[in-house]
């Protein structure tokens, strides 16, 4: 059972604030770890990958993964109302037979109020 | 390019009706996924194919569910019969390999309501 938990929400931050959201996983084996967002009624979007132990930082967006702890992170820095969406965690497994298979998370809605 | 094309967008039917989504991937794509949004569960994969053979069906709920993909450039998820409980957002997504690395885009998706 591969299973990938993200904090529940919803999280309300102000605007220019930093919101910070979670995600666990249960597999150690995994090896890729991403970021989708998903705006209400929209499909989910790419937003950040990262593959290795640290931070990856892209403009705003900071994901900081740490595979011995199973955890990774998504911080957005300087938050605006257009960053109010739901988060998805996903996570590859391993480099076998589940090739290319993504697991997701149930999703942490961000509201960033002006 | 179109990026990943999907129809309907919405569909009301009747439980017992068979329902028919279709999906065209992105061109180049060897990959397709077929996904299953509901608040309950969150996004479930349903299948998907490597070029145009079912890789991992697991997540196929009942045999109500089947999918095909004919060729590189078209998939259908066909539900017979259908019933309340399949009501949800049906995803589907492709990318160009299945490197860890790699991307999958989603369709805009197709709203399913069954009655």
């Amino acid at each position: 059972q591969k299973e990938v938990e993200q904090n529940s929400g919803p999280l309300s931050v102000p605007e220019g604030a930093i919101a910070s959201l979670n995600c666990t996983y249960s597999d150690r084996v995994s090896q890729s770890f991403f970021w989708y967002r998903q705006y209400s009624g929209k499909s989910p979007e790419l937003i950040m990958s990262i593959y290795s132990n640290g931070d990856k930082e892209d403009g705003r967006f900071t994901a900081q993964l740490n595979k011995a702890s199973q955890y990774v992170s998504l911080l957005i820095r300087d938050s605006q109302p257009s960053d109010s969406a739901t988060y998805l965690c996903a996570v590859t497994p391993d480099r076998g037979s589940t090739l290319g298979r993504l697991y997701f998370g149930r999703g942490t809605q961000l509201t960033v109020w002006p | 390019d179109a990026g990943v094309i999907q129809s309907p967008r919405h569909e009301v039917t009747e439980m017992g009706q068979e329902v028919t989504l279709r999906c065209k991937p992105i061109s180049g794509h060897d990959y397709l996924f077929w996904y299953r949004q509901t608040m309950m569960r969150g996004l479930e994969l349903l299948i998907y194919f490597n070029n145009n053979v079912p890789i991992d069906d697991s997540g196929m709920p009942e045999d109500r569910f089947s999918a095909k993909m004919p060729n590189a450039s078209f998939s259908t998820l066909k539900i017979q019969p259908s019933e309340p409980r399949d009501s949800a957002v049906y995803f589907c997504a492709s990318s160009e390999t299945a490197g860890t690395t790699d991307t999958q885009y989603f369709g805009p998706g197709t709203r399913l309501t069954v009655l």
